[in-house]
């Protein structure tokens, strides 16, 4: 089954405590990317990659790292997380670059204390 | 820069009614994309449908239907015959070539 996973599914954390939320695609895709979804603010582009070992900015990156050593996996790092981090947070892929149909993993919920 | 307008913050309906969820974006592009999202209370994300820049033709899928019209940078989403189950979010989002811009979202909500 074509599927876009995360992992966690939930996390609680404190200020400052370094975390990684996995995220691995099934379907070959190229291009993948990390969002965070806020009451009233949609969803913004944190950071995007468009293959193995090249990754770029999205709107909101800052406090954020990410990698893509491998082509089905494109974790998102927090190094020093803050409370206003706290937020739902999706990683996305599809086929091609921003022209692509993105298929979406489940979301993962962050609360940062 | 690039923009996606969603002006609609909340919409409510009665079930059966037409319903037009409005989307205007703004960029210097020729070469773009337009999607639409569906984002039920369960919390998912649904791919429902992808425009080039260079389409304008309308498309329909069910009771679906998107207008897209590049004379006004709008790429709206029309429902026939609402039902219960379109209860959603829907986020329209713009892409050039790499980066991606969501719109806010419109909350819909289909009363029985």
């Amino acid at each position: 089954e074509a599927q876009v996973t995360q992992n966690p599914r939930y996390l609680i954390t404190v200020t400052g405590k370094k975390l990684t939320v996995t995220c691995s695609q099934n379907m070959n895709h190229e291009y993948m990317s990390w969002y965070r979804q806020d009451p009233g603010l949609g969803l913004r582009q944190i950071y995007y990659s468009m293959n193995v070992e090249v990754t770029d900015k999205g709107d909101v990156p800052e406090g954020y790292k990410v990698s893509r050593k491998e082509k089905r996996n494109f974790p998102l790092i927090l190094e020093s997380p803050s409370p206003n981090q706290t937020s739902l947070y999706f990683c996305a892929s599809s086929w091609t670059s921003g022209g692509g149909d993105q298929y979406f993993g489940p979301g993962t919920r962050l609360l940062v204390l | 820069a690039q923009k996606v307008t969603q002006a609609q913050t909340e919409i409510s309906v009665v079930e059966k009614e037409d319903v037009t969820l409005d989307c205007v974006y703004e960029t210097r592009d020729t070469t773009y994309y337009l999607f639409w999202y569906k984002q039920p209370p369960s919390g998912e994300l649904v791919f429902l449908i992808r425009r080039n820049s260079f389409d304008e033709q309308n498309e329909i899928s069910g009771r679906y239907s998107w207008n897209f019209q590049k004379s006004t940078s709008s790429f709206n989403f029309t429902i026939t015959a609402s039902q219960v189950v379109d209860s959603a979010v829907y986020f329209c989002a713009l892409s050039d070539r790499d980066k991606i811009i969501f719109g806010k979202g419109t909350r819909l909500h289909i009363l029985p």
